[in-house]
């Protein structure tokens, strides 16, 4: 089983629809979570931390849920711009690495 | 320099051949990874850099890969005998130096051994 797992997609979504993926973990030791966007062929970008009490910024929110050991991001009112792998990456507490998820690639349709 | 940069952005090389990829960090960010990532999957660490502490080389997938960072700034990252299974993108990232900091990429090598 791989310590983060995501569904690859594609999500294929209408544009101004709301879209969520989830991505789960398996050590719960795992202590710091985010999620990065991706574009095609480029590198990856931080898109937002995740908090324990969930967080938004604008038309993202992403929430924790530590007793299923997942994280999830939700997008409102997608926009074209939006279409990208989003990559979910946790930071286990005793490690400075970051373990990387394949990414969920997301297709805004007009 | 104001991000990270990589060079170079593609290499085409014949099996069995050495390369050497480097990365120029962000000024003052003193953690440095190395990742590789296949097409379609996700980043797969290969070694990290913190300061003048020794590098953690866990990563690494095999003693033909290797990487310096000198005076805690640039990187390489030598891969000798090259595979054909080596072809990925390899991304540099940087990091302030806290755990939680953001990682800061460079747009990354495409490397293609044929």
């Amino acid at each position: 089983r791989k310590e983060v797992e995501q569904d690859p997609g594609p999500f294929n979504v209408p544009e101004g629809a709301t879209v969520a993926f989830n991505c789960t973990y398996s050590n719960s030791a795992s202590q710091s979570f985010f999620w990065y966007r991706q574009d095609c062929r480029k590198e990856p970008k931080l898109l937002m931390s995740v908090y324990s009490s969930g967080n938004e910024d604008g038309r993202f929110t992403a929430q924790l849920n530590r007793a299923s050991q997942y994280i999830s991001l939700l997008i409102r009112d997608s926009k074209l711009s939006d279409s990208a792998t989003y990559l979910c990456v946790v930071k286990l507490t005793s490690n400075y690495q970051l373990i990387w998820g394949a990414g969920t690639k997301l297709i805004i349709k007009p | 320099g104001a991000g990270v940069s990589q060079s170079p952005s593609n290499k085409v090389t014949e099996k069995g051949k050495d390369v050497e990829l480097r990365c120029d960090p962000i000024s003052g960010h003193t953690a440095l990874y190395w990742y590789r990532q296949s097409l379609g999957q996700g980043l797969e660490f290969l070694i990290y850099f913190q300061g003048n502490s020794a590098p953690d080389k866990s990563g690494l997938p095999s003693d033909r890969f290797s990487a310096e960072r000198t005076g805690g700034s640039v990187s390489t990252l030598t891969i000798q005998r090259t595979q054909q299974e080596d072809s990925a993108v390899y991304l540099c990232a940087a990091q302030r130096g806290g755990f939680t900091d953001t990682q800061y990429f460079g747009p990354g090598t495409r490397l293609t051994v044929l």
